[in-house]
């Protein structure tokens, strides 16, 4: 099945600063998402991509969709401590009607105050 | 906020028992699906659902899986002989559409335990 790799694995930061975090493919997909996950909850969705070099905003969240459609990367610029928890990026083939979403294994973000 | 609820949030159950995992999508949703995460992994995707039928599967929901949405506001997960390694966090999520600017509402899981 398809892969996505996801680095870091984990960032210990200091509050202020920014984070960058990305996920890398072996194969092409249409549709990449950002989630973050809070001990004990479910991912929460943080932004969606659709278009090959599309770069979209949400707040200090800035995510952008590779032009070969086999990576995606976030940043989060200027990091507060509500910023902590797992980070997930996920694909998919599919960008119209209910499809298969795979994973990355996440990036655990932990901020210092 | 509407949110998708799940019941019951922690479940443990003897191996080969049938267990079922309910949801309540949020009410004006039409995408149905189920995902689960074992503990310290990522998540995985399990099933969608559309116009009261699989839309797409992955190779995880084999035979001992279901799906069903029995009334107007429910969609279950039925697993029908559980495994040691079926422990895991299921998320049950909904979404309005599936089109392009949708967004998948994430319940807070059901964790099942298998002994």
């Amino acid at each position: 099945g398809q892969q996505l790799n996801q680095s870091p694995q984990s960032m210990f930061i200091q509050e202020g600063e920014d984070v960058s975090m990305n996920c890398t493919s072996s194969s092409i997909f249409n549709t990449w998402l950002w989630y973050k996950q809070d001990p004990g909850e479910g991912p929460v969705l943080l932004i969606a991509l659709y278009k090959a070099g599309e770069l979209t905003s949400n707040g200090r969240l800035t995510a952008q969709f590779g032009t070969t459609r086999k990576d995606s990367f976030l940043n989060i610029s200027a990091s507060i401590p509500s910023d902590v928890g797992i980070y997930f990026c996920a694909g998919q083939l599919r960008n119209f009607g209910a499809g298969k979403s795979t994973f990355g294994d996440g990036t655990t973000l932990t901020v210092k105050p | 906020e509407p949110e998708v609820t799940q019941t019951p949030s922690h479940q443990v159950t003897q191996m080969g028992q049938e267990v079922i995992l309910r949801c309540v999508p949020i009410s004006n949703h039409l995408y149905f699906y189920w995902y689960r995460q074992i503990l310290g992994q990522k998540v995985e995707f399990l099933v969608s659902f559309y116009n009261n039928e699989i839309s797409e599967k992955s190779e995880i929901f084999d035979d001992q899986f279901s799906v069903e949405r029995p009334d107007g506001s429910n969609f279950t997960l039925k697993i029908r002989s559980t495994k040691l390694e079926d422990s895991a966090m299921y998320f049950c999520a909904s979404s309005e559409t599936g089109g392009r600017g949708h967004t998948i509402y994430f319940g807070e899981g059901s964790w099942l335990t298998v002994v």
